[in-house]
């Protein structure tokens, strides 16, 4: 069965730290993979994609995003944490159809 | 600006009611979808619709229902038959099937039942 899990439902780091917000899938096709943000009580909005063209992604904010293959997984990064990136941050899968996969997400926390 | 449009924002229903939803959306995306979120539970897809006057269930359509008469229009529907209707939903669209196309987000309709 396809699924995404995202290990953490809660990441707290200091600001100017490094963020890593990890995701795992799990997919017998080849995958499409998202990263978006969602700010409280507002829509999502995309991060970043992988869609096998580059295995390293880099999207909005500073962020980026490794596909590996080997690790089933596409973990969501960035160098330096900053105030303004405290938000839930869901990682999303699609093997190519209409249904696209959500985690649970993970709320990131930036202490000052 | 083009994007998807919600309303109304905060939305309170009495047990026994209808509330219907509104969602439009000036991309010119073939498709649209309606997911519901709840804490910790990521999104769940309720309904979709791929092209005007077609829809199909998603893995929680009970309760619910949706019409797609308009391009730009996917309103949702929720029924008294929906026994825990308090959550946050999202609508959102895409240019065609989701595949490698990201989806776009409407800012959501908080619904509680009072």
């Amino acid at each position: 069965a396809q699924s995404v899990t995202q290990l953490g439902s809660h990441v707290s780091v200091s600001e100017g730290a490094l963020v890593l917000l990890r995701c795992n899938y799990s997919s017998s096709v080849p995958p499409y993979l998202f990263w978006y943000v969602q700010y409280p009580n507002q829509g999502l909005q995309l991060l970043l994609k992988y869609t096998s063209a580059a295995t390293l992604v880099k999207g909005i904010n500073g962020f980026e995003a490794e596909f590996k293959k080997s690790e089933t997984s596409f973990h969501l990064t960035k160098p330096s944490a900053h105030m303004s990136d405290a938000a839930e941050y869901f990682c999303a899968f699609n093997s190519g159809g209409f249904k696209t996969i959500f985690g649970a997400g993970t709320r990131l926390f930036v202490k000052a | 600006d083009g994007g998807i449009t919600q309303s109304p924002k905060y939305l309170f229903r009495k047990e026994g009611q209808n509330v219907t939803l509104s969602c439009e959306q000036n991309l010119n995306h073939d498709a649209m979808y309606w997911y519901r979120q709840d804490p910790g539970q990521g999104l769940r897809l309720i309904y979709y619709s791929q092209i005007v006057n077609d829809f199909q269930k998603g893995d929680i359509a009970e309760g619910y229902s949706v019409s797609r008469e308009k391009k730009e229009s996917f309103p949702l529907t929720v029924t008294s038959a929906q026994k825990n209707p308090t959550a946050f939903y999202l609508c959102a669209s895409s240019i065609r099937e989701t595949g490698n196309t990201e989806a776009f987000f409407g800012q959501g309709t908080r619904l509680t039942v009072v």
